[in-house]
């Protein structure tokens, strides 16, 4: 069965460093994507950035990028230039498509702080 | 373009009393997917629907929980009656799936908290 870890429930880091938080996943499947969603306050789910299997490239958007390794089935995400607005629980998601559908597997979130 | 509308924003009921969250999923969307998250348990899959069709259910917690999608437009989650560990926010999400760029994607909306006194 596939799983998503993230293995750091809280994270803090200094306004406009940089911060990576991680995500492994298990599962046996070639083709799947992989998603960040970002979780602040006000509570909807927003996504972050998304990854697909079949890409060796990393995916950037602005200051997110993530750092795919597929072999090590590790899918970190890194933000540069850390902003207060980026406070929020983040999610790692495993999606793959199934039966006519896709599964979707979620991390248990890793909550940010920005420090001033 | 609107994204996925969920109502209400916050309900405070009773024990034992009904409640019903809705759900307008994004137009053009084949799936939707109602999610309950609490801090135990994290984000949990109740049920999902492809083309207005319930398709698994099985996260569903109990006979007390429903959920209906009479239409490509809107979805409720009913729960009758209520208990205290109901309490928790509710998801709804919507995703167009198989095609175009955000394949795969989910769509959320800002959730239904729901507090059972």
């Amino acid at each position: 069965a596939q799983t998503v870890t993230q293995s750091q429930p809280e994270m803090s880091v200094q306004e406009a460093e940089t911060v990576t938080l991680s995500c492994t996943y298990d599962t046996s499947e070639s083709d799947y994507y992989l998603f960040w969603y970002k979780q602040p306050p006000s509570r909807q789910m927003i996504l972050v950035i998304r990854q697909e299997a079949y890409k060796q490239q990393n995916a950037t958007e602005n200051r997110f990028s993530v750092n795919f390794q597929k072999a090590a089935k590790s899918f970190s995400l890194k933000i540069s230039d850390s902003q207060l607005g980026d406070a929020a629980m983040y999610f790692c998601a495993y999606t793959r498509y199934y039966s006519g559908t896709y599964k979707y597997i979620f991390g248990t979130g890793t909550r940010l702080k920005v420090l001033a | 373009d609107a994204g996925v509308i969920q109502s209400p924003r916050h309900e405070v009921t009773e024990m034992g009393q009904e409640v019903t969250l809705r759900c307008k999923p994004i137009s053009g969307h084949d799936y939707l997917f109602w999610y309950r998250q609490t801090m135990m348990r994290g984000l949990e899959l109740l049920i999902y629907f492809n083309n207005n069709v319930p398709i698994d259910d099985s996260g569903m917690p109990e006979d007390r929980f429903s959920a209906k999608m009479p239409n490509a437009s809107f979805s409720t989650l009913k729960i009758q009656p209520s208990e205290p560990r109901d309490s928790a926010v509710y998801f709804c999400a919507s995703s167009p799936q198989t095609s175009g760029r955000a394949a795969g994607e989910l769509f959320f909306g800002e959730g239904s908290r729901l507090t059972v006194l």
